[in-house]
């Protein structure tokens, strides 16, 4: 199956700081997700994003599928930013089912 | 917007007991559910494929007589763990698709799961 790496591992930053996150995948894909799980463990969906670069606010992706990677950034980081990110393309042969990377750790220091 | 609700967001169980976790999906209808569980620093791991009305689909080391998926609506499904280990400790997280082709993935609150 696919296989999915994310980069840093672990990642801390004081507050306003700006980062980068990227994710590297084996295979070529028709889409891309990147979620944000919160320290209380829900998971809040960030960017359906196949391909090409979308903006939400301070957060933005990149995904450059013929490259086989994946960038999120955060600008002006806040503390509330803080927790994992993980990026989920979907399994070979299923649009429905995610294989998640093994995420970023993203802690924000006040 | 569209939201998935899980129950109970704790529990704590005796081994051997058995304790089921509800996943509802509140204002739209999923035909498919996932069941996700996860190990502390560590990423989601699909368990199973919930279908309505039909069998799960499970992942290949997923055991399906310890863990019972039943599909019985549109809106709910859940996932019993049978004759828990303290090694079943884990949380468990479902998830659930918008009903229109390509809509978001919805993620439950998750439920952690304690076997004493």
């Amino acid at each position: 199956g696919i296989q999915v790496e994310q980069s840093p591992p672990d990642l801390i930053l004081q507050e306003g700081a700006n980062s980068t996150l990227r994710c590297n995948f084996s295979d070529s894909v028709n889409n891309l997700q990147w979620f944000h799980q919160n320290p209380w463990g829900q998971l809040i969906n960030l960017f359906y994003i196949p391909s090409g670069t979308n903006q939400n606010g301070r957060l933005s992706a990149t995904t450059v599928a013929t490259e086989r990677y994946s960038l999120l950034y955060i600008s002006s980081s806040q503390t509330t930013d803080s927790g994992v990110y993980f990026c989920a393309p979907p399994r070979a042969g299923s649009a429905r089912q995610l294989t998640f990377g093994s995420g970023t750790q993203l802690t924000v220091l006040p | 917007g569209a939201v998935v609700s899980q129950h109970p967001s704790r529990v704590i169980c005796k081994s051997g007991t058995s304790v089921k976790i509800e996943c509802r999906s509140l204002d739209f209808q999923a035909t498919t559910m996932f069941w996700y569980r996860q190990f502390p620093k560590q990423s989601l791991m699909l368990m199973a494929t919930s279908n309505e009305g039909s069998k799960a689909t499970y992942e290949q080391g997923v055991e399906k007589d310890k863990f019972l998926i039943n599909h019985a609506s549109l809106t709910l499904s859940t996932l019993t763990v049978t004759s828990a280990h303290p090694e079943d400790s884990s949380f468990y997280i479902c998830s659930a698709r918008g009903g229109q082709p390509g809509n978001t993935i919805y993620f439950g609150e998750g439920s952690w799961l304690t076997v004493v």
